[in-house]
């Protein structure tokens, strides 16, 4: 039983460049999430997703796109990478949401120069 | 819009000693609370929760958290500190519109041998 994996596990993007961060979970979870991890700063939420072919935005949305086709799959978009996004991102999945715990990943970490 | 607060970035005790870690908390309607730690390079792991019942919330690892409504507290507890507790400890609380979760700023612990 794998849980949340997410890929990859470290990043450097150029100003500008785009890439995709993976997530995928096999606890057949309904609810997934993409957090960001700034330092003091707490975890923030980016996008979320209730089920497949639904997503949502979180507290800080701009800048990122997803996407839900399949129950497993949560990937995070990042389109025109910017030094602000430099960040630590985690995924987390929730069997029916937040009150019976996140299963999390291990995270991304991204360097934007 | 709901809040958490975690008014100590570290906190210091000795081995043996027991510890606290303070959080409050501002939501509307019932709150549904979480302890989750992290160790280095790793995904957040869930400690315990508060949704309802007793005050005085049993977790992982020998931890207990109490839950206090009128000071709107929900501080994290151990009895006897151990070396192998220094982590970094977040407290949240459910957005029950999005389901959710909001974290605090996250608490670093560090207990000395």
């Amino acid at each position: 039983n794998a849980g949340v994996t997410q890929t990859p596990k470290f990043r450097i993007l150029k100003i500008g460049q785009s890439m995709t961060l993976q997530c995928t979970q096999d606890m057949n979870h309904n609810y997934m999430y993409w957090y960001r991890q700034d330092p003091g700063m707490g975890l923030k939420l980016i996008y979320y997703s209730v089920g497949a072919g639904i997503t949502d935005k979180g507290e800080v949305p701009n800048g990122y796109n997803v996407s839900r086709s399949t129950t497993e799959d949560f990937p995070l978009r990042l389109e025109l990478a910017a030094p602000s996004q430099t960040s630590v991102y985690f995924c987390a999945s929730s069997y029916e949401g937040a009150d019976y715990g996140y299963t999390f990943g291990s995270g991304t970490r991204l360097t934007v120069v | 819009a709901q809040s958490v607060a975690q008014p100590e970035d570290q906190v210091n005790v000795a081995e043996g000693n027991p510890l606290t870690v303070k959080c409050t908390y501002s939501v509307s309607g019932n709150p549904y609370l979480f302890w989750y730690v992290q160790y280095p390079n790793r995904g957040l792991q869930f400690l315990l929760k508060y949704i309802t019942g007793d005050n005085l919330v049993k977790g992982s690892y020998g931890f207990e958290a109490e839950f206090n409504k009128s000071q709107t507290s929900f501080h994290l507890k151990k009895p006897s500190a151990l070396v192998s507790d220094s982590a970094l400890y977040f407290c949240a609380a459910m957005d029950t519109g999005r389901r959710a979760l909001t974290f605090g700023s996250g608490t670093r612990l560090q207990v000395q041998p």
